[in-house]
């Protein structure tokens, strides 16, 4: 079935540092990738997302690439800040067989200050 | 606008008992998702339902099931439950089909 493999399961970086997250999706029909943070004890939250006809978005610290070729897709965080801390989740949707998205198994993220 | 709502918040059963939670998405959403979210597996996808029909469905037991209303308010049910359903359960909308999904905060479901 449709799988979304994410890595690293666990990143710890210096603030000011950048992150580096991870993921490959298997359904090569997946045309829309969002990412999504949560913090503890609360609901995830998109914080960008990029569609399959577009190879790169930022939104000022953070930046998402994305490879169809290679079905491979990176959330990039520049400057790291504590209130970075949180779980990042990526996740593929597609319409094969009726819509869903699939989401990776997340990236505990620590910013240490 | 207001945000997606669950209820309940918190639920406690014991085995073999049934449970039905309920969703009701940001006003004008008409898709509804639900993901089944546990501390080693990330959230798992679950259903998703647009106009009352429901588009696809995860790789769970049929004791899993779920209907979406007229006004876009859904609903999932599990039957006999097991411990191992003791779970986060998310449910999120969104305006269509590939728009930005919003997270209400979920029920919380143990099984005892």
């Amino acid at each position: 079935g449709e799988n979304v493999e994410q890595h690293p399961s666990t990143l710890s970086v210096q603030e000011g540092d950048s992150a580096v997250i991870k993921c490959t999706y298997s359904d090569s029909a997946s045309n829309y990738f969002p990412w999504y943070k949560q913090e503890l004890g609360k609901r995830p939250q998109l914080i960008i997302d990029i569609r399959s006809n577009v190879g790169e978005k930022k939104d000022q610290r953070i930046a998402v690439t994305l490879n169809k070729t290679a079905k491979h897709f990176s959330l990039h965080i520049t400057e790291t800040q504590p209130e970075d801390s949180a779980v990042y989740f990526c996740a593929a949707r597609s319409d094969t067989g009726g819509f869903k998205t699939i989401f990776g198994a997340g990236t505990r993220l620590f910013v240490k200050a | 606008k207001a945000g997606v709502t669950q209820t309940p918040r918190y639920l406690i059963k014991t085995r073999g008992q049934q449970v039905t939670l309920s969703c009701s998405p940001i006003s004008g959403h008409r898709s509804v998702s639900w993901y089944q979210q546990t501390p080693g597996q990330g959230l798992q996808f679950l259903f998703e339902y647009f106009s009352e029909t429901q588009r696809n469905k995860g790789n769970f037991p049929g004791r899993f099931s779920g209907r979406q209303f007229s006004n876009s308010r859904s609903e999932m049910n599990v039957s006999t439950l097991e411990l191992g359903d003791s779970a986060l359960y998310l449910c999120a909308s969104s305006l269509a089909l590939y728009n930005e999904q919003f997270f209400g905060p979920g029920t919380r479901l143990t099984v005892l």
